[in-house]
């Protein structure tokens, strides 16, 4: 069955630094997605991604976080100067039509 | 605010018993959705509803659209259906909306 693969599945850097994680979407999926959950809390919705732009994003993703479909098979969420509150399991997920998703298994993201 | 509530918030049962797991949410919406999140973390979407129910395997999803409300039901319950179980729901557009979760523990 095919399958979201989210890479490196555990990262630790330190406060300020960037960090890219990385997902690999299911090859004819259309719709890109985001979430993260940090340890205890829900699961929020980042952004959504359509088409090569952003559909929609939440209060959450603000200007330090950026996505990109770089080469037509990885989709990437940048942040770009961490902080100690980004700590969470992020969480990429693909859609065909833009209803039904399939998860990645996440990535676990611990600042420093 | 919190556009999606789920009850309980966590659940004990017996192996073998019948389970139910509800939601409401108070936007317009055009789909809802019943995710599985597994003790390591991964999610695994098990429905999307945008009217009646949905039956697969032991597991069968409910929506009443007029009553913003949805029910995640488990037959024959068995201790590898602990989880948590997230209600989440997709208005008009994009955008996500999660339940808390149900923590749900099948004794055996």
């Amino acid at each position: 069955e095919p399958e979201v693969t989210q890479t490196p599945s555990h990262q630790v850097t330190q406060m300020g630094q960037e960090v890219i994680l990385r997902c690999v979407p299911i090859s004819n999926h259309l719709y890109f997605y985001w979430y993260r959950q940090i340890l205890g809390q829900k699961v929020e919705f980042l952004v959504s991604f359509y088409n090569n732009e952003i559909s929609e994003k939440s209060e959450i993703f603000d200007d330090q976080f950026s996505v990109e479909r770089p080469d037509g098979s990885n989709f990437t969420l940048k942040i770009r100067s961490t902080k100690l509150e980004d700590s969470a399991m992020y969480f990429c997920a693909s859609s065909l039509t833009g209803y039904g998703y399939t998860f990645g298994s996440g990535t676990r993201l611990t600042v420093v | 605010k919190n556009e999606v509530e789920q009850s309980p918030q966590n659940l004990t049962a017996q192996e073998g018993e019948f389970i139910t797991i509800n939601c409401s949410y108070s936007v317009g919406i055009s789909a809802l959705h019943w995710l599985q999140q597994h003790p390591g973390g991964g999610i695994v979407s098990l429905f999307m509803l945008s009217s009646g129910k949905k039956k697969h395997g032991r597991l069968i999803a409910t929506i009443n659209i007029q009553e913003k409300h949805s029910s995640l039901h488990i037959t024959a319950s068995h201790p590898r259906d602990s989880a948590v179980y997230i209600c989440a729901v997709t208005p008009w557009g994009n955008q996500f909306y999660f339940g808390t979760g149900t923590s749900l523990t099948v004794i055996p």
